[in-house]
């Protein structure tokens, strides 16, 4: 079945410390986004992900999919307390589009 | 440019009952999701309209869910009679990209509803 993994689910760190969370999908994805949820609030687009090894960054966001096109990883530098909410990645299966569970970022100032 | 727009914010029925969510895409988007929105899950897509025809809804409980987008633009979700696992939040996306999943996904504030 279409299945988007995340690890992990959440994650607590001080102010300043850096951040990583993984996607994982069972089969090879034609793309991967990637999109942010503050607490009470909607999700907003990061990324789109298109090549197998392509990184991208957005200032202290860098934003990796793996050779295989199966994985991809977000890593924030240094966080800050506006970092705080959910990250999802999702993709493509066939006409469905897949939200992985999430990763839950606090920082703590 | 104005966002995607969702009425209402909010709303609570009692099981059984029905609801309606409406939702105004970003004006030239031609692509229109329906997501659900379980409390500490990701969005679960329900339907996609193309324009005013349905891409896949394949994931839409037929018996109790509806969707519609007659003119191309706006759109409305009904379930009919609600249930308590009906309980989330109704999130709507558009994207000014007609090919599947090409584009930016553009997200509404998103309906809660609470099912009692």
């Amino acid at each position: 079945g279409q299945q988007v993994m995340q690890i992990p689910q959440y994650q607590h760190v001080q102010e300043g410390e850096d951040f990583t969370t993984y996607c994982n999908s069972s089969t090879t994805l034609s793309n991967i986004q990637w999109y942010k949820q503050r607490p009470g609030g909607h999700p907003v687009f990061l990324i789109q992900l298109v090549k197998s090894g392509e990184v991208k960054k957005q200032k202290r966001l860098t934003f990796q999919f793996g050779e295989a096109k199966k994985n991809s990883s977000l890593h924030i530098t240094a966080t800050q307390t506006t970092d705080v909410g959910t990250y999802f990645c999702a993709g493509p299966y066939g006409q469905n589009f897949v939200f992985g569970p999430g990763t839950r970022l606090s920082v703590l100032p | 440019e104005a966002g995607v727009a969702q009425s209402p914010r909010y709303k609570i029925i009692e099981k059984r009952q029905s609801v309606a969510f409406w939702c105004n895409p970003i004006s030239g988007h031609a692509t229109l999701y329906w997501y659900q929105q379980i409390l500490g899950q990701g969005p679960k897509l329900l339907i996609q309209f193309q324009n005013n025809g349905v891409v896949d809804d394949s994931q839409l409980p037929k018996d109790r869910f509806s969707a519609e987008r007659l003119k191309g633009v706006d759109s409305t979700l009904k379930i009919q009679p609600a249930k308590l696992e009906d309980s989330a939040v109704y999130l709507c996306a558009s994207s000014s990209s007609p090919a599947p999943w090409g584009d930016t996904q553009y997200f509404g504030p998103g309906t809660r509803l609470t099912v009692l």
